[in-house]
């Protein structure tokens, strides 16, 4: 069966520090792979998404980045964070061979909190 | 643009009561429609899709949602709640590899 991992589950960073957050899936090959931030009442919004090894799609302009170093591992950076980057960061992943079939798979989480 | 609306914020219903949750979308093809529900702090667990067939749709938890094309619409409904339905609920539509608009979510609280 496939699980998505995301960690650290919460972080608390001061305002100009650099950001890192993981996520792997684990169970399925080339997943697409997605970053949704969840800011109180905003609902989620698609921040980048990713096909493929070292491919990424950003959504939004923003003082975030993406990368995809392996098949199965999805990084959100920050070089330095402001404090609207605090939020809730869902990673998610579908299956690769048919795109139509967007049901997407959460993972649990990181509560970031910049102060 | 595609876009999803859902037009209440919060909604109070007594347990045993039935519920109806509003969910508007705005999309250029056939649509694929979702709904998703979220505990406080934890991540999205998915309750039931439409891609297409029958437009009623069934899911866990006793939830079904009705897609009406005419109307653009995909109401999620359950006929009597329980109080660990409290949760954040969530609509979505999508068609494609790059990800799903979410609606800003309905905060559904269950009154004893």
């Amino acid at each position: 069966s496939q699980t998505i991992h995301q960690w650290p589950a919460t972080l608390v960073q001061p305002v100009g520090s650099p950001l890192s957050l993981e996520c792997t899936v684990e169970g399925t090959s080339n997943p697409n792979l997605y970053w949704y931030r969840q800011a109180a009442g905003r609902g989620l919004q698609l921040l980048f998404y990713s096909v493929g090894i070292g491919q990424i799609s950003s959504e939004v302009p923003q003082n975030l980045s993406a990368s995809r170093p392996q098949d199965r591992q999805f990084i959100l950076s920050s070089k330095k964070l402001l404090l609207s980057d605090s939020g809730f960061y869902l990673c998610a992943w579908t299956y690769p061979r048919d795109p139509l079939d967007n049901e997407q798979f959460f993972g649990p989480g990181t509560r970031l909190t910049v102060l | 643009a595609q876009s999803v609306t859902q037009p209440d914020i919060h909604i109070t219903v007594s347990e045993g009561a039935s519920l109806e949750l509003r969910c508007n979308y705005s999309y250029g093809a056939t649509p694929y429609l979702f709904w998703y529900v979220q505990s406080p702090g934890q991540g999205l667990q998915l309750l039931l899709k439409y891609f297409s067939g029958d437009t009623l749709v069934q899911g866990i938890k006793g939830f079904e949602a009705e897609f009406k094309r005419s109307q653009s619409s995909f109401n999620l409904r359950k006929p009597s709640v329980h109080w660990s339905d409290a949760a954040e609920y969530f609509c979505a539509v999508g068609g494609g590899a790059d990800g799903l608009t979410f609606g800003k979510g309905t905060h559904l609280i269950i009154q004893p």
